[in-house]
């Protein structure tokens, strides 16, 4: 089963505002990952956030990770039209081989 | 640097055609690798990964094979198409040394099965 799950399914802002996906999971993980996918094109990794770490920056990125709440949310800061894109999060399991994604969130920066 | 290269890039196939996809890793050795299949407006669904040549896992039981004959060369293959096989399917890899990693993609083969 999925253990990712999006929310917002989609976003729709204007440019320079603050995009925040949130992304839920079922069961213990060694990390999560955040993933951007333009339209009809691979996925390219973000960010990766390791179990033991409550919060990452990477430029305008920022990742939260709450393990009690099984959570996880990523802020977009500062957005623009470039950011447009497809955001997936990706979890990994101790010991596992392979990484789950959810479902996406379609984020949609307005010029 | 590593490179992963994915073709064919789009594929219009009728009913009961075969398929092969193929996408080989250059620039590291030993790889995971990974396909994945998306539909449209969707999110990855895992169908098969292989730590090794000749070990493939499968996720999904359905009309599609995997094979690694090479170190670096991974390959998707179907006898006969159905429909529900349309699709965007996705390569990846991953290096051993970091088992759950950050994964590497290609840039996808659309599927148009009719």
């Amino acid at each position: 089963s999925q253990q990712g799950e999006e929310d917002p399914q989609a976003l729709s802002i204007q440019e320079g505002e603050n995009a925040t996906m949130n992304c839920s999971y079922k069961t213990s993980i060694n990390n999560l990952q955040w993933y951007r996918q333009n339209s009809g094109r691979g996925l390219v990794h973000l960010i990766l956030i390791r179990s033991n770490e409550r919060e990452k920056h990477s430029g305008r990125l920022r990742v939260t990770l709450d393990t009690s709440k099984k959570s996880s949310s990523l802020l977009i800061t500062a957005s623009r039209a470039a950011d447009t894109a497809s955001y997936f999060c990706a979890t990994a399991r101790q010991g596992a081989q392979k990484l789950v994604f959810g479902q996406g969130t379609r984020l949609t920066i307005n010029p | 640097s590593q490179t992963i290269h994915q073709w064919p890039a789009t594929l219009v196939q009728p009913v009961g055609s075969p398929l092969s996809l193929e996408c080989t890793v250059e620039g590291t050795s030993n790889p995971n690798l990974y396909w994945y299949r998306q539909a449209a407006g969707r999110g990855l669904q895992l169908l098969f990964y292989s730590i090794g040549i000749d070990q493939i896992s499968s996720e999904v039981p359905q009309n599609l094979s995997a094979s690694r004959p090479q170190d670096r060369q991974f390959i998707l293959s179907s006898k006969k198409l159905l429909l529900s096989d349309s699709g965007f399917y996705l390569c990846a890899w991953r290096a051993t040394d970091r088992h759950t990693g950050e994964l590497f993609f290609g840039e996808g083969s659309r599927l148009t099965v009719l």
